[in-house]
C-alpha cells in the first residue's frame, strides 16, 4: 500500500517562505511521478498550483514553484500572503492507471 | 472557459446506488481524460476513478473498485459515476476532475463537487 507523506500542519509568517514536502512511504520521489500541487481553502473545491514537478498553472503567482528536493516533491511559498492560508495536497502519478493524494498540510498564515 | 457541474448528490441508505453526473462545457470533452475524486467530512481528498476520452480504459482506486463504475457519453458532454453497494464510508464531497490530456493526466480543472451522504 503506497503512502504518500505531507506535514500534517505547518506555519509561516506574513512575508515569509515557506517549503512543504510530499515524500513516499517506502522510496524516493523523482520527477516520474509526475508530483502535482492542489490548494483548497474550507468549503471549496481545490486550485491547480503545480503539475509535472514544477510547471504552475495557469494564472498562478510566480510566489508558487515546485521543485525536488533531495527525495520528496516540494511546494515553496516565497512572500506568503494571508490569503494562502489553505490546505495543500500533492499527488503522485504512480503509473498504470493510479494517482495517490498525500494526507495534506494545513498551512496557517500569522 | 472550463466549466464542470456536478449533480445527483444525496442522501442513500447503506447498501443503496447513486448516479452522479459531470456535465462539462468550455472544452472538447471527447478529447480529455476525466477523474472523481472525493473528499470525506473533515478529510483530505481522495482520488476515485479516472476514464480516458474515448472510454477506452477505466482506473479505480481499491477502496471502490467492484463497488463503483465511471463512464461517459461523449455525445452529452457529460461524465458520470455509478455508486453501488454504498457503505458509511462513501460518505464525501464527490469532485469531477478534468485530465491534461497528457500521460500522467493530472487533475486541470475542478468543479464545485457534489455531496453524498450515505445514512440510514
Amino acid at each position: 500500500q503506497t503512502v504518500v507523506t505531507q506535514e500534517p500542519s505547518f506555519s509561516v509568517s506574513p512575508g515569509g517562505t515557506v517549503t512543504l514536502t510530499c515524500g513516499l512511504s517506502s522510496g524516493s520521489v523523482s520527477t516520474d511521478y509526475y508530483p502535482s500541487w492542489y490548494q483548497q481553502t474550507p468549503g471549496q473545491a481545490p486550485h491547480t498550483l503545480i503539475y509535472n514537478t514544477n510547471t504552475r498553472s495557469s494564472g498562478v503567482p510566480d510566489r508558487f514553484s515546485g521543485s525536488i528536493l533531495g527525495d520528496k516533491a516540494a511546494l515553496t511559498i516565497t512572500g506568503a500572503q494571508a490569503d494562502d492560508e489553505s490546505d495543500y495536497y500533492c499527488v503522485l502519478y504512480m503509473g498504470s492507471g493510479i494517482w495517490v493524494f498525500g494526507g495534506g498540510t494545513k498551512l496557517t498564515v500569522l | 472557459q472550463v466549466q464542470l457541474v456536478e449533480s445527483g448528490g444525496g442522501v442513500v441508505q447503506p447498501g443503496g446506488s447513486l448516479r452522479l453526473s459531470c456535465a462539462a462545457s468550455g472544452f472538447t470533452f471527447s478529447t480529455y481524460g476525466m477523474h472523481w475524486v472525493r473528499q470525506a467530512p473533515g478529510k483530505g481528498l481522495e482520488w476515485v476513478a479516472f476514464i480516458r476520452y474515448d472510454g477506452s480504459n477505466k482506473y479505480y482506486a481499491d477502496s471502490v473498485k467492484g463497488r463503483i463504475t465511471i463512464s461517459r457519453d461523449n455525445s452529452k458532454n457529460t461524465l458520470y459515476l455509478q455508486m453501488n453497494s454504498l457503505r458509511a464510508e462513501d460518505t464525501a464531497v464527490y469532485y469531477c476532475a478534468k485530465g491534461c490530456a497528457c500521460s500522467y493526466e493530472y487533475f486541470h480543472h475542478w468543479g464545485q463537487g457534489t455531496l453524498v451522504t450515505v445514512s440510514s
